[in-house]
């Protein structure tokens, strides 16, 4: 089974708005609301951001939030700030296993 | 507070194994899986598989089954992660992270192990 699809890149200025997707099928995205988003900073250990689709973990700002429509699930950074600039992943359960997506890189204009 | 501490960097000769660990503390152990992830230069996360410590069962990515055995020793709140037949495409950043169900995606990370496959 290959990764969930996220976009490679996307980018924002200081105090905007942005939404990363996350593709998955059927089987996965679409059937569990178990839905995780992970920051990456490179050569640091992720930290999740949100869980459950829409759940934010205790100490994670509230400028992030998730969604999911369908088979994509839908990450939405509020307020954009330059420590926000990381790698952003998305997690799904599968019915067997986990599988990520691709990652997308937030650049921080 | 939770940590998850793992072993050294390796450096291994194609065929070789690796084994690399991850000791637990600030939490009860035995309740909360362990995932192993990886990301090879470049690439983004790959999930391996995950280890339940209370009773050893185990579940691999159908990718790594045959090749990647996880185990635990309760006594000292470890888990390791040995990767059999390496090859080159496995130079990577190994991370151990955990999780309370099997389903869920995990909530705490350690900072990685990094194996370097090379002759």
């Amino acid at each position: 089974q290959s990764a969930l699809t996220q976009p490679a890149s996307v980018s924002g200025s200081p105090g905007q708005s942005i939404t990363i997707s996350c593709t998955g099928t059927s089987s996965d995205v679409g059937h569990y609301d178990l839905v995780s988003w992970y920051l990456h900073h490179p050569d640091k250990a992720p930290k999740l951001m949100i869980y459950e689709v829409n759940k934010r973990p205790s100490g994670v700002s509230n400028r992030f939030s998730g969604s999911k429509s369908g088979n994509t699930a839908s990450l939405t950074i509020s307020g954009l700030q330059a420590e926000d600039e990381a790698d952003y992943y998305c997690c799904s359960y599968t019915g067997t296993r986990m599988i990520f997506g691709g990652g997308t890189k937030l650049t921080v204009l | 507070q939770v940590q998850l501490v793992q072993s050294g960097a390796e450096v291994k000769k194609p065929g070789a194994s690796v084994k690399v660990s991850c000791k637990a503390s600030g939490y009860t152990f035995t309740s909360y899986y362990i995932h192993w992830v990886r990301q090879a230069p470049g690439q983004g996360l790959e999930w391996m598989g995950v280890i339940h410590p209370s009773g050893g069962s185990t579940t691999y990515a159908q990718m790594f089954q045959g090749r990647v055995t996880m185990t635990r020793d309760t006594s000292t709140s470890t888990v390791y992660m040995e990767v059999g037949s390496l090859r080159s495409e496995d130079t990577a950043l190994y991370y151990c992270a955990r999780s309370y169900y099997g389903t869920s995606g995990p909530d705490f990370w350690g900072r990685g192990t990094l194996v370097t496959v090379s002759s």
